[in-house]
């Protein structure tokens, strides 16, 4: 089955660029999902098919891949993004990676 | 608006079965598959299965197969996710997301569900 890895932790100081990764098997060919957990709250929306935001979603978040990475880049961090963060595909079924927790 | 909405938390013994209704409103209930994802206390993302309301076509993950099923009711937009056989481990949040038919984000999410297992 397929399978998607990310660092258990990322931390980043107030205002500079936040870099999360999301490796899996040829990861470049799909679409990629990245999603944004605050404690007590649902996952929600923060990139779509790899690129895309959201509407309501800032610019400063931007999704990219290179062969086997997804990359989540957040640039101008703010103490409000401090969450876990889910990447997820579909292959035969969806997969999401185990998530990395963000600390600003 | 746009808008799923959960039933209310759950506490049952080993062994019981446990149904969680999601309601959709605000959208176009058979263009959107449902999707169901759980997660344990302090853990991960955990997919589950995706209904198609349109149809009521279903794909289930492996590790549920056999225990877990999903319905639609269309007259009142609403999903519902059957879990037998409870097990201490299958206390989580659950939550239903849609997903627009062939694609794969879950742009929109339910509230979520706390299922407590426990003798």
């Amino acid at each position: 089955s397929y399978e998607l890895t990310q660092p258990l932790s990322v931390s980043v100081a107030l205002g500079q660029t936040a870099t999360i990764t999301c490796g899996g098997d040829n990861i470049g060919r799909k679409n990629v999902q990245w999603y944004q957990q605050k404690p007590g709250q649902a996952p929600s929306l923060v990139v779509y098919k790899t690129y895309n935001r959201p509407s309501g979603i800032p610019e400063r978040f931007s999704g990219s891949t290179s062969g086997n990475t997804a990359t989540l880049t957040i640039s101008r961090t703010q103490a409000g993004d401090e969450a876990d963060y889910y990447c997820q595909v579909w292959d035969s079924s969806t997969v999401f990676g185990g998530g990395t927790k963000l600390t600003v | 608006q746009v808008q799923l909405e959960q039933s209310g938390a759950e506490v049952k013994k080993p062994g019981a079965s446990v149904i969680v209704s999601c309601r959709a409103s605000g959208y176009p209930f058979t263009n959107y598959y449902i999707h169901w994802v759980r997660q344990a206390p302090g853990q991960g993302l955990e997919w589950m299965g995706r209904i198609n309301p349109n149809n009521g076509a279903r794909n289930y993950a492996q590790t549920f197969e056999g225990r877990v099923t999903l319905t639609r009711d269309t007259a009142i937009h609403t999903v519902y996710m059957e879990l037998t056989n409870l097990r201490s481990d299958d206390t989580a949040v659950y939550y239903c997301a849609r997903v627009v038919i062939a694609l794969d984000d879950c742009d929109v999410w339910g509230q979520g569900t706390m299922v407590t297992v426990s003798s």
